[in-house]
């Protein structure tokens, strides 16, 4: 049974526009999520996170927003740069309870000249 | 401060071995875990170790252990190795288990 939902394996956007990844989750006991970014023969790198209490957290270019009704979450990267081109995981946990976190599938993001 | 360092990063062995994989976390941090990456299966969890005690294990056969030390380090084995055990193996620290985990460049297995 799949936790974490990343329903798109891969994205397109042209440089300078916005990318908006997305992420489904099914665990109402989820609190706590996370976005991290991985290039390929590297390990991944924690880009944000988020936890239940908020809407939204951003940081710098990363903004990242959770509705909990609908558990989804969305990353959006404004403006999108060559460099963003990798894959995105989508990762959720709950801390109180439990110590593991939980993956999506990923998605890759291509950004376009 | 140095990251988490795994070692070592690549391994070729045959069906049948078995091998040992080794990770040291940030210094400091106390949670270990373990992720399975295969292309489009994402990572899985393995398990995941706190203060030498294992607190959690995801859904694999029995031939992947692990364990912790008293200084965090961690290591994974797996036995009777099987062709689809051919991944890239990441190990993650944590400082408060459960939130921001900062993973190791990997151990990419081969099994031939």
């Amino acid at each position: 049974d799949q936790q974490v939902k990343q329903n798109s394996p891969s994205l397109s956007v042209q440089e300078g526009r916005i990318s908006i990844l997305n992420c489904d989750y099914t665990n109402s006991m989820f609190d706590y999520f996370l976005w991290y970014k991985k290039y390929p023969a590297e390990g991944p790198t924690f880009l944000i996170s988020i936890s239940s209490i908020k809407d939204k957290n951003e940081d710098g270019r990363f903004t990242v927003f959770l509705n909990k009704s609908a558990k989804h979450l969305s990353l959006h990267i404004v403006p999108s740069q060559p460099g963003d081109s990798a894959v995105y995981f989508c990762a959720a946990s709950s801390p109180t309870r439990d110590d593991k976190i939980i993956f999506g599938k990923g998605t890759r993001l291509h950004i376009l000249p | 401060k140095a990251g988490v360092t795994q070692t070592p990063r690549y391994l070729i062995k045959t069906r049948g071995q078995q091998v040992t994989l080794s990770c040291s976390p940030i210094s400091g941090h106390r949670s270990v875990s373990w992720y399975q990456q295969t292309p489009g299966q994402g990572l899985q969890f393995l398990f995941e170790y706190f203060s030498e005690t294992q607190r959690n294990k995801g859904n694999f056969p029995g031939r992947f252990s692990g364990r912790q030390f008293s200084n965090s380090r961690s290591e994974m084995n797996v036995s009777t190795l099987e062709l689809g055990d051919s991944a890239l193996y990441l190990c993650a620290s944590s400082g408060v288990p459960g939130t921001e985990a900062f993973f190791g460049q990997g151990t990419r297995l081969t099994v031939v």
